[in-house]
């Protein structure tokens, strides 16, 4: 079956504009989470989302970025006024359900830069 | 802020040659695992390993958990080319309402040269 799937693979954009990635996760899973990822380290946890509500949003660094999941699968990154700072890889995952022992299933990532 | 800590931060082996990666982390887990990434096939789960065990094995993968000294090493017998990767360790804590959360350390990059 299709794995976890995110829209653009690469996204360019100026320093001050908006942005949206997207995620398509497994069909079926009701947990879904955003991580990021720099250059040299590992992913950070962004937010995770028990169907359509976020369950904890606590990794979002700060107001200008903020996720949505309307009908409990699609999700979207939205990222306001983008800094240089925010150039990353974007992971969007996906789970069964948010329990400990149930696997993630990452998918490919957004490389988003700011120029 | 990441938990664990991979060293070494690279390592370079010959084909044939086993791999081994060690993992240390700050706080009381729930699981640990442990995650490949290349540019090909992104980030892939390797094997998680609960608190309460000790040692766990696939295939050509070999993981221990030390709970004392909040460690864990991945061992990767008779290593290939297409083992060339970044590995993560990466934990979930132990607090019932934040267990779904991943913590991932900084990786090691592996290279098996032919």
């Amino acid at each position: 079956g299709a794995g976890v799937s995110q829209t653009p693979s690469n996204k360019v954009t100026e320093k001050g504009k908006y942005v949206e990635l997207r995620c398509d996760p497994i069909s079926g899973h009701t947990a879904l989470y955003w991580y990021r990822q720099s250059l040299g380290q590992g992913p950070e946890f962004l937010i995770y989302f028990q169907g359509t509500g976020a369950a904890d949003d606590s990794g979002l660094p700060n107001d200008r970025f903020f996720a949505v999941r309307p009908e409990g699968s699609v999700s979207t990154l939205k990222i306001q006024r983008t800094e240089r700072g925010d150039s990353a890889v974007y992971l969007c995952a996906s789970s069964l359900a948010g329990s400990g022992y149930n696997e993630q299933f990452f998918g490919p990532g957004t490389r988003l830069t700011v120029l | 802020s990441q938990q664990g800590e991979e060293d070494p931060q690279a390592l370079s082996i010959q084909e044939g040659e086993n791999a081994t990666m060690n993992c240390s982390y700050k706080t009381s887990i729930n699981n640990l695992q442990w995650y490949r990434q290349n540019s090909g096939r992104g980030l892939v789960h390797l094997i998680l390993i609960r608190s309460n065990e000790r040692e766990k094995h696939s295939g050509r993968l070999r993981v221990t958990l030390d709970t004392s000294k909040k460690s864990s090493s991945l061992l990767i017998t008779a290593s290939r080319a297409a083992d060339t990767a970044s590995y993560f360790c990466a934990t979930r804590i132990n607090s019932g309402g934040s267990n779904y959360k991943l913590t991932f350390g900084k990786g090691t990059l592996l290279t098996v040269n032919p």
